[in-house]
């Protein structure tokens, strides 16, 4: 079934923990996207890539680092997790950057730092 | 967010036609999108606004007036199943979304 798939679905990390949330779309989307999503402040953009081999920094970026290696795939990486990282992170993907381009958003991760 | 503003929380009855508000700061707009998000569950795209005036999708309509920042989400003969958070988002210069906090719709039977 076409989509994006994340992994792990939930986790719960120690603080210095270091951590990667995984995300793969098989639609062949040129443009990815990392969200967190708190209550009360709605989305906000983490890092994204416009297509392969290039990475953008977005609102939120510090204490995150991303990389993308081929279409399909894009893994967000926290060096050193802080409870300030707890939230729900999000992956999307959308045909290209801008304009009428619906972004499709993965189940998300569930992420605890104590 | 950067100056999306949309209620936090609203509540209708089942059957009935609800009207969620949006305003947003105007420079640099690309366009206006509104998705619908379940408890627990990812956001879903519903409608997408670039030129004044309303887009109507089944029962959702998407109203947008790029002068005065404003938007809204029509909702028409309400279920049950349209319990959900809708969210506000505009397209940046640079392409990007940024969204409101979102509006929880409570659906009274």
């Amino acid at each position: 079934i076409a989509g994006i798939t994340q992994a792990p679905t939930s986790q719960i990390l120690a603080a210095g923990r270091r951590m990667t949330l995984r995300c793969t779309q098989d639609m062949r989307h040129n443009a990815m996207y990392w969200y967190r999503q708190d209550l009360g402040l709605g989305l906000r953009l983490i890092h994204y890539s416009n297509t392969a081999g290039t990475t953008g920094k977005g609102e939120v970026p510090d204490g995150y680092s991303v990389s993308r290696a081929n279409t399909d795939d894009f893994p967000l990486t926290l060096a050193s997790a802080v409870p300030s990282q707890t939230s729900v992170y999000f992956c999307a993907s959308s045909e290209t950057q801008g304009g009428y381009n619906e972004q499709f958003f993965g189940p998300g991760t569930r992420l605890t730092v104590l | 967010g950067q100056n999306i503003d949309q209620p936090t929380e609203m509540t209708a009855t089942e059957g009935a036609i609800v009207q969620i508000n949006c305003t947003y700061q105007t420079s640099g707009f690309n366009g206006l999108f509104w998705y619908q998000q379940h408890a627990g569950e990812a956001p879903t795209f519903l409608s997408y606004n670039v030129l004044d005036g309303l887009e109507e999708k089944g029962r959702f309509s998407s109203f947008l007036s790029r002068s005065k920042g404003y938007s809204y989400l029509l909702l028409k003969e309400l279920q049950m199943k349209d319990s959900a958070s809708y969210l506000c988002a505009r397209m940046d210069s640079n392409y990007q979304l940024i969204w409101g906090a979102g509006t929880k719709l409570i659906i009274k039977p």
